[in-house]
């Protein structure tokens, strides 16, 4: 069975600094990987995804993420957050071979901004 | 373009009684998913629909729990004699039936409180 696993529970970061937020999967073969975004009474937003193809992918408010295969990692990066990207962050992975294709989620990573 | 809708947004009941919840996916979205978030987690995976039938339920759906979702439009999820373990927070997210549906666009979730 796949699982995900966020090893920070929490980060804090200033405005304008760099973030990284990690993200770890198991999966048997190449999996369908996803980052979400949770703000307070909010649903989750999609913030991007990954198929196939290249590693990099770009998504919405100016977020990035890399696969790589070899350390079973799909980190979330943005160059300089900005004071509204504080929320709680989902990694998932989606079940390629399963006619249901749900999503096993991690734990989540909640991000505080400083001023 | 309206996205997945759930009502209501807040639910308060007591132990032992019966509550339902209703999803709105995306009108030309034919898969249809259930989703369970308590605090400090991520979402886990309830159950799904592809158009009107349920094509899977996780173990997690207990007997007293039952999602119907008639004509393969709107979705409603009945808990009957609520316990107070099913406090939390349920999320309803819709899909395209195809290679990528794992695409899952969510809604703003119902939270339940059982007292």
């Amino acid at each position: 069975a796949q699982s995900v696993t966020q090893p920070d529970i929490h980060i804090t970061v200033s405005e304008g600094a760099s973030l990284e937020l990690r993200c770890n999967y198991s999966y048997g073969a190449t999996p369908y990987l996803f980052w979400y975004v949770q703000s307070p009474g909010q649903g989750l937003q999609l913030l991007l995804k990954y198929f196939s193809g290249d590693t990099l992918v770009q998504g919405i408010k100016g977020f990035e993420a890399e696969f790589k295969r070899s350390q079973s990692s799909f980190n979330l990066r943005k160059p300089s957050v900005h004071w509204s990207d504080a929320a709680e962050y989902f990694c998932a992975v989606g079940d390629v071979s399963g006619s249901a294709r749900q999503l096993t989620f991690g734990s989540g990573t909640q991000l505080t901004v400083l001023p | 373009d309206t996205g997945v809708s759930q009502n209501p947004r807040h639910k308060i009941t007591k132990r032992g009684q019966n509550v339902t919840f209703r999803c709105d996916p995306i009108s030309e979205h034919n898969r249809l998913y259930w989703y369970r978030q308590t605090l400090g987690q991520g979402p886990e995976f309830l159950t799904y629909f592809q158009n009107e039938a349920q094509l899977e339920k996780s173990r997690l759906l207990s007997d007293r729990f039952s999602a119907e979702r008639p004509k393969g439009s709107f979705s409603t999820l009945e808990i009957q004699r609520t316990e107070q373990g099913d406090s939390a927070m349920y999320l309803c997210a819709s899909s395209l039936g195809d290679a990528r549906g794992s695409e899952q666009y969510f809604g703003p979730g119902t939270r339940l409180t059982v007292t």
